[in-house]
């Protein structure tokens, strides 16, 4: 079954550089029409989305934080790896990675990470 | 950018109700509209994808509707598990909003 993990430090320091890895299970970036994004959640807030990979490499950024993030696959360790740089306490948030449906186009998430907080704290 | 705007904010409602939720994109977006429902400490989860089309064990109360840039996502008779925030993204283009929530909540 499909499964996916998110793993990185719970606390970071304003102006350090955040590294998050979802590890997953149940498909394969070595499959056509593999896509995976992460999407955070501030406390209280709505769901945003952060960056797209898909399984040719194609990546894909939030026009307001593609300046700071840079997304990543590891095929052979079924890993998608997104850095922030610059890391605000208005980053504060749960970082969730979700697998998309593929149809035409990377579409609907249909399986979600349990999500991991991370704090942003002097 | 494409943005999403959802309506109501917030909903407060009594099981049983028939309750409607509404999601206008700032452009055409033809079909590309999903909908999620998310509990407090869980991620969300599809309900309905493609506008219309019921994600499989998502029970046939929720429905949802529109094309173009006009979106609703309808409960037909409220279900007391059924109070959660509810989203809709786009999968047209990049970068792929959210709508803003709606939260559900028991009167």
């Amino acid at each position: 079954q499909v499964t996916l993990r998110e793993s990185g430090p719970a606390l970071a320091k304003p102006t350090q550089t955040l590294t998050l890895t979802c590890t997953f299970s149940g498909f394969s970036f070595s499959t056509s029409g593999v896509c995976v994004s992460w999407v955070r959640q501030p406390p209280g807030k709505s769901l945003e989305w952060l960056a797209l990979i898909d399984w040719d490499d194609g990546k894909y950024y939030s026009t307001s934080l593609k300046t700071r993030l840079t997304i990543s696959k590891d095929t052979s360790k079924n890993q998608v790896v997104l850095t922030m740089t610059n890391m605000d306490p208005v980053d504060t948030a749960t970082y969730y990675c979700a697998r998309h449906r593929y149809r035409s186009g990377c579409q609907e998430f249909d399986y979600w990470g349990q999500g991991t907080l991370v704090t942003v704290s002097s | 950018d494409i943005q999403m705007t959802q309506s109501p904010s917030s909903l407060s409602a009594s099981v049983g109700d028939r309750v409607t939720i509404t999601c206008r994109a700032s452009q055409s977006i033809y079909n590309y509209l999903n909908w999620y429902q998310q509990k407090p400490g869980k991620a969300p989860e599809v309900l309905i994808y493609a506008a219309s089309k019921l994600q499989t064990g998502v029970p046939s109360r929720f429905s949802g509707s529109g094309s173009g840039t006009d979106f609703t996502l309808t409960i037909s008779s409220l279900q007391p598990e059924d109070f959660a925030t509810y989203y809709c993204q786009q999968s047209y283009r990049s970068p792929y909003s959210f709508g803003q929530g709606t939260k559900m909540e028991i009167k």
